[in-house]
């Protein structure tokens, strides 16, 4: 059973654009949820995190928004760059444990 | 600081064979994680550690093996290794507790076939 769902699993977004990633989750317990972003061949590295008791986060081009009544979380990342493109990874924690989503292999155009 | 290395790079296995991943790290992190990464499921938690000589299971622990005698090391022993144990393997290691960064290591690759 997936804790976390992602969608969508591939997106490809013109450079210059806003490329937007979702993820939903059920149990209401999880207290920290990062994103990750992988490249091909490295392991996941850190992107952004928030916790359910902030609304949005946003670092520079990389934006979470968190809607904790609809259990969704979202990352926005404006002004898409071909250098963005990787994969992305919603997660969800309970203390030491940790959910990830299925992943989005995001592609950005030039 | 090398941060978080991980050998073998790859490895086949044959059904029934033993074999133990090696992680390290030199950041000085007390918690410490074992995943896999099958294509299209995202990660998955196999087991993790808050310190030397504490380890607890994570979402798919069966098959595997964990020990942590030192702050720096932290292996993964697979003890009969089954087809269903190919996939990519990461170790992270973090400073704090779950709300704190992971840091992982570039992976390991194994197939059993």
């Amino acid at each position: 059973q997936q804790q976390v769902k992602q969608s969508p699993q591939s997106l490809i977004v013109q450079k210059g654009g806003i490329s937007i990633i979702n993820c939903a989750y059920e149990n209401t317990a999880f207290d920290y949820f990062p994103w990750y972003q992988q490249f091909p061949g490295k392991g996941p590295a850190l992107l952004i995190a928030i916790r359910p008791d902030v609304s949005e986060k946003k670092e520079g081009r990389f934006t979470i928004s968190f809607n904790k009544s609809a259990k969704q979380f979202s990352l926005h990342i404006m002004d898409s760059q071909p250098g963005d493109s990787a994969t992305y990874f919603c997660a969800a924690s309970i203390g030491n444990q940790f959910y990830f989503g299925t992943g989005t292999s995001l592609t950005v155009i030039p | 600081n090398a941060g978080v290395t991980q050998t073998p790079k790859f490895r086949i296995l044959k059904i029934g064979q033993s074999m133990t991943l090696q992680c390290t790290q030199d950041m000085n992190h007390n918690y410490m994680y074992w995943y896999r990464q099958d294509p299209g499921m995202g990660l998955k938690l196999i087991y993790y550690s808050v310190g030397a000589g504490i380890t607890d299971k994570g979402e798919v622990p069966n098959g595997y093996n964990v020990s942590r005698s030192t702050t720096e090391d932290f292996p993964l022993r697979l003890e009969l290794a089954a087809p269903s144990q190919t996939s990519v393997y990461f170790c992270a290691s973090s400073r704090t507790s779950g709300r704190s960064e992971q840091f992982f290591g570039p992976g390991t690759r194994l197939t059993v076939l």
